[in-house]
């Protein structure tokens, strides 16, 4: 099993550039989640998923959007960025109240 | 806006020493506490979760206790070594379908 994936690993934006960053796990959990790592803020969430189809808002949702078409598949879209936006990006799965599962983080650098 | 707090920020223990450290959380309402231990340069990973007062789970030299009464759970490392460096979150769920909210971590660094 590849467990949680994230791609890509890196990229370099430039203001006002859209992308999208794509999360997959193989494990069949329900809970997917969104989250952005800044220094000294620790984890925040930005969106999450309870199922196929659902989304909902975290802590920092501003500036994003997300979809979850496939229940193995989480995608957080940016339509504008933003030199805020700059943050390594970790994508996370579970099952209902367990422990979440991370993936790798995606370092996103918008000049 | 929930809060969960994490102290202290920072720590230095000697190698061999033992070492604790705190969550806070709202006591109102509560589903789970979760703690995760983050390498630099890795990803978080789950050391435990805890859902009933009282609680006490352990892994190894690291363990942890829960009060939902008074919304907290310490976290306690025996006889510390160098792959214990490392940042430990806690996470605070308070309902099953609802989000998890994590706190900003103790960043725990071993001396040799």
């Amino acid at each position: 099993n590849a467990g949680v994936t994230q791609t890509p690993k890196f990229r370099v934006l430039k203001t006002g550039q859209s992308m999208t960053l794509l999360c997959a796990q193989d494990m069949n959990h329900e809970y997917m989640y969104w989250y952005r790592q800044d220094p000294g803020m620790g984890l925040r969430l930005i969106h999450y998923s309870v199922g196929e189809g659902t989304t909902a808002k975290g802590e920092v949702p501003d500036g994003y959007n997300v979809s979850r078409l496939k229940k193995q598949n989480f995608l957080l879209g940016l339509e504008s960025a933003a030199p805020s936006q700059t943050s390594v990006y970790f994508c996370a799965s579970s099952y209902v109240g367990a422990e979440q599962y991370f993936g790798p983080g995606t370092r996103l650098t918008v000049t | 806006i929930l809060n969960v707090e994490q102290s202290p920020q920072s720590l230095h223990v000697q190698e061999g020493d033992s070492t604790n450290f705190t969550c806070s959380f709202p006591s109102s309402n509560f589903y789970a506490l979760h703690w995760y231990r983050w390498e630099t340069a890795k990803s978080p990973e789950a050391l435990f979760v805890m859902t009933l007062n009282g609680d006490e789970k352990k892994k190894g030299r690291i363990s942890a206790t829960l009060n939902t009464k008074e919304g907290y759970s310490y976290l306690y490392i025996k006889g510390s070594q160098p792959e214990d460096s490392a940042t430990y979150l806690c996470a605070y769920c308070m309902n099953r379908d609802d989000k998890i909210i994590f706190g900003k971590g103790t960043r725990l660094h071993i001396l040799p």
